[in-house]
């Protein structure tokens, strides 16, 4: 079965600089990827969603890429801000279903 | 814009007891979702849930698991006796599916929190 791992050692940047977290994966690479962002007690929040054929998706001050080589994902968000201090969620579908998994996560602090 | 409701949010039972917990998925959503997460440990995914039948589940989901659609708007997922280790935030989450987009992403509600003493 598919594996994601993300950094689990929290993400320490200050107001404005960018931040960059790294989703990798080991079995198949999927159609797509996903990230979403968790708050603590609350449900995760889709952000984006890279397509396998894509190289890079841009939403507001994020930015997704996408390697299929490396097996990798790159999630960025340029301009931080402290409202950004979350914990930001990896996702894959797992072949033949509809069975998303996740990563652990990257938990942000963004500091003023 | 529409929402995943879950009941209720907090829930404390003694070991042994039955629990039943609630979610309204959105009103348009056809795939349904149950996840789990321990305090401090990752979402994991119990069941998902499409056309009145289960599509897939993880191996948490075991006997003492069930999940059901009783209505057009309800979607439940009951343990039938709980354990210590049962503890957990429980997330349930809809999608549309593949048609709308050509991915499969989740909305989830803000979760139920269950303690098993």
């Amino acid at each position: 079965s598919q594996k994601i791992e993300q950094n689990s050692e929290a993400l320490n940047i200050q107001e404005g600089k960018t931040a960059t977290l790294t989703c990798n994966y080991t079995n198949y690479s999927p159609a797509y990827l996903q990230w979403y962002r968790q708050d603590p007690g609350r449900g995760p929040v889709f952000l984006l969603l890279i397509r396998e054929n894509e190289k890079e998706k841009r939403k507001e001050r994020l930015k997704v890429t996408f390697d299929t080589t490396l097996k990798q994902s790159l999630f960025h968000i340029t301009a931080s801000q402290p409202a950004d201090s979350a914990t930001y969620l990896c996702a894959l579908e797992e072949a033949g279903g509809f069975k998303t998994i996740f990563g652990a996560g990257t938990r942000l602090f963004v500091k003023a | 814009e529409p929402e995943v409701t879950q009941t209720p949010s907090h829930q404390v039972t003694q070991m042994g007891q039955e629990v039943i917990l609630r979610c309204v998925p959105i009103s348009n959503h056809l795939y349904f979702y149950w996840y789990r997460q321990i305090l401090g440990q990752k979402v994991e995914f119990l069941v998902s849930f499409y056309n009145n039948e289960i599509s897939e589940k993880s191996e948490i989901f075991d006997d003492q698991f069930s999940v059901e659609r009783p209505d057009g708007s309800n979607f439940t997922l009951k343990i039938r006796s709980t354990k210590l280790e049962d503890s957990a935030m429980y997330f349930c989450a809809s999608s549309p599916g593949l048609a709308s987009s050509g991915a499969n992403v989740l909305t989830f509600g803000a979760g139920s929190r269950l303690t098993v003493l």
